[in-house]
């Protein structure tokens, strides 16, 4: 099956610079990669996601980029915000198919003020 | 309008006893699924429904675990003779028909089991 694995486990940032956080995975025929975002108390939100088709996409302050030869991808925040604070996820998929997301372990991001 | 509802949102439970965990999800939702995460940990897949029916049961941790859904909404996850490493924040989440393509998950904000 699918593994996804994730870096860092914590990362530690000041206010306005960028965050990057990196995921792998291990199943060649996944096409789906979703980024959540999970705020203390709350579930996992969806903030960006990208399909195999593509090899970047931005939505505002966030990007996600796809390498598929090396099976590697990653979240980009930029200009971050203390609201940005939060446990992101990575996570992978075979679009179109009864399988089901695999998630990485998640990220920590605390931005410093 | 309503997001995925889960209750209780908080149980504490003695080793050895059975819990009953519900979903409701979010109207003409027809994928269900149930996720377990562990203090500091990722999402633990445990069952994928769609429908009333579970074609991805894999991830169901032991046979103690079970889960049903009835009527194409509401989802109960069972667990019997629970033990102290069932301690975990147990998230539900649904999503739209999307024509076979995978689509957003939308989660509600767990039941936190706690087994002493």
């Amino acid at each position: 099956g699918e593994n996804v694995e994730q870096h860092p486990s914590t990362l530690s940032v000041q206010e306005g610079d960028s965050a990057v956080i990196k995921c792998t995975y291990s199943d060649s025929a996944s096409n789906y990669f979703p980024w959540y975002k999970q705020e203390l108390g709350k579930g996992p939100q969806l903030i960006i996601d990208i399909r195999s088709n593509v090899g970047e996409k931005k939505d505002q302050r966030i990007a996600v980029t796809l390498n598929k030869t090396a099976k590697h991808f990653s979240l980009h925040i930029t200009e971050t915000q203390p609201e940005d604070s939060a446990v992101y996820f990575c996570a992978a998929s075979v679009s179109g198919s009864a399988r089901q997301l695999t998630f990485g372990s998640g990220t920590q991001l605390t931005v410093l003020p | 309008g309503a997001g995925v509802s889960q209750s209780p949102s908080n149980k504490v439970t003695e080793k050895g006893k059975d819990v009953e965990l519900r979903c409701d999800p979010i109207s003409g939702h027809t994928a269900l699924y149930w996720y377990r995460q562990s203090l500091g940990q990722g999402l633990e897949f445990l069952i994928y429904f769609q429908g009333n029916s579970a074609p991805d049961k894999s991830g169901l941790p032991s046979d103690r675990f079970s889960a049903e859904r009835t009527g194409g909404s509401v989802s109960t996850l069972t667990i019997q003779r629970t033990q102290q490493e069932d301690s975990a924040v147990y998230l539900c989440a649904s999503s739209l028909p999307t024509g076979g393509y995978t689509g957003e998950l939308f989660f509600g904000e767990g039941s936190r089991l706690t087994v002493l």
